[in-house]
């Protein structure tokens, strides 16, 4: 009865890999995102999708790569995996959107992604 | 100066005992604010919004003060089980889309003490 779910639930790799993280939500809900949380338990946001369409690119290296094949899916793909990309990865979704702009609302997160590259 | 500023504690306090956070905001157009928590190693999760007449839910009241752009977050009676990290959340306009995202603060640590 999993609302947000997340695989795989670790993930340790070395660096220069190629990793996935998968991401559904069984919500109905219209948009997901992407969010990163370090060392310092900071949580910032990366990507959002609203019906499979890219509405947020933070300010992420390339070698991220989110693709929505539909709207209750939204997984990440990283390349060239770095050292500094090791944190915890959450999936999130919502429901509020208005008008051609999406409002936020209440968020949904997964239960984390622990990546770890060594 | 951070879009969201919270004081990161830690807060020892004894059960039963009141406790109270502040946050602060910069964009002063933000519309949404929210408290979140999260227990060690569990996601966030939505504890109550903040209208701006205030609001309370059971022990806990939420108060938002637009003029001074800070949220505080106050917690009666406090329980063992109110122990996680609390965070502040506030709605940011994307200028780029018009989309809004919500940013986090880096949340405030509270222990409760028994």
């Amino acid at each position: 009865d999993t609302a947000v779910s997340q695989t795989p639930k670790y993930l340790v790799t070395q660096m220069g890999n190629d990793k996935s993280i998968k991401c559904e939500q069984n919500l109905g809900h219209d948009t997901m995102y992407w969010y990163k949380q370090d060392s310092k338990k900071f949580l910032k946001i990366m990507f959002s999708y609203n019906n499979k369409e890219l509405i947020i690119n933070e300010t992420v290296p390339n070698r991220f790569s989110p693709k929505s094949p539909d709207k209750a899916h939204l997984n990440l793909h990283i390349n060239s995996l770095e050292l500094g990309d090791s944190a915890v990865y959450f999936c999130a979704s919502s429901q509020e959107a208005r008008g051609g702009r999406v409002s936020p609302y209440e968020q949904y997160f997964g239960p984390g992604t622990r990546l770890t590259v060594t | 100066r951070k879009e969201v500023e919270q004081d990161p504690g830690p807060f020892n306090v004894p059960e039963g005992a009141t406790v109270a956070f502040n946050c602060t905001y910069s964009n002063s157009a933000s519309q949404s604010f929210f408290w979140y928590r999260q227990d060690c190693r569990k996601e966030p999760k939505l504890l109550m919004s903040v209208y701006s007449s205030g609001n309370e839910d059971g022990r806990f009241t939420a108060q938002l003060n637009r003029a001074s752009q800070y949220i505080s977050l106050l917690i009666r009676d406090s329980k063992l089980s109110d122990s996680a990290t609390y965070l502040c959340v506030v709605n940011i306009f994307e200028s780029n889309f018009g989309n809004e995202k919500l940013t986090f603060g880096t949340g405030t640590r509270l222990t409760i003490i028994p």
